[in-house]
């Protein structure tokens, strides 16, 4: 597609369900990111995939988030057992590939997240 | 570990006025540096990039390693400057790349 794609735009969960967040990157983009921003915490990195490599999931808070990323291109990131802390925006971000030239030569592309409000 | 400080959590100015976004760095690598910014209801997009030494929007930013910083200046505020912005420094770990972020700064821009 012409951008990173997210949905859904908004979700409303209750403590304790499972929740599902997907991400659709820009055809082509091998490298895809996972991120949250919370009010005062800036954006927080949660993992990112690169091609077909094992993702660095060194970001994940706890065990209750995982992600994955099917056939190289949509991903998805599935919280269990919400939880009230968890509300915040889920924005995913990808990159034409993980070298560190093309981030610097073109940065990232965000798409326009998920904001998610547990209550 | 890397490290982006964002001081300033609000930053308010009167229209015309100089603007200093200021962010500090802490990495032991070489640091690419970036400033991003996200417009009320749009989504987080790339201002600029320290390597290509660009003017973006009439905004600048110059990397001194002596001090660690990558501070975002314009020298007359606009309206339409009013966002969050956010420093990221690129770093290297565990055989990747990825951008860790400031907490960001919210500029406001008093008409």
């Amino acid at each position: 597609g012409a951008g990173v794609s997210q949905s859904p735009s908004n979700k409303v969960t209750e403590k304790g369900k499972d929740v599902e967040l997907r991400c659709d990157p820009i055809s082509g983009h091998t490298a895809l990111y996972w991120y949250r921003q919370s009010l005062g915490q800036g954006l927080e990195f949660l993992i990112y995939f690169q091609g077909n490599s094992a993702p660095d999931k060194s970001g994940l808070p706890s065990d209750r988030f995982s992600a994955e990323r099917t056939g190289g291109s949509v991903s998805t990131l599935t919280i269990q057992r919400t939880q009230q802390e968890d509300s915040a925006v889920y924005l995913c971000a990808s990159s034409l590939t993980t070298h560190p030239r093309s981030a610097v030569n073109y940065g990232y592309t965000f798409g326009s997240g998920t904001r998610l409000t547990v209550v | 570990a890397q490290r982006v400080t964002q001081p300033e959590k609000l930053l308010s100015v009167f229209k015309g006025a100089p603007v200093e976004l200021k962010c500090n760095y802490s990495y032991s690598g070489s640091p690419e540096l970036f400033w991003y910014v996200q417009y009320s209801r749009q989504r987080l997009q790339l201002l600029l990039r320290h390597i290509s030494r660009e003017s973006i929007k009439g905004f600048t930013a110059d990397l001194n390693k002596g001090e660690t910083s990558f501070h975002l200046k314009k020298p007359f505020a606009q309206e339409e400057d009013s966002a969050m912005y956010y420093c990221a420094l690129l770093y290297s770990g565990a055989g990747s790349y990825q951008l860790t972020f400031g907490k960001g700064t919210k500029l406001s821009v008093i008409p």
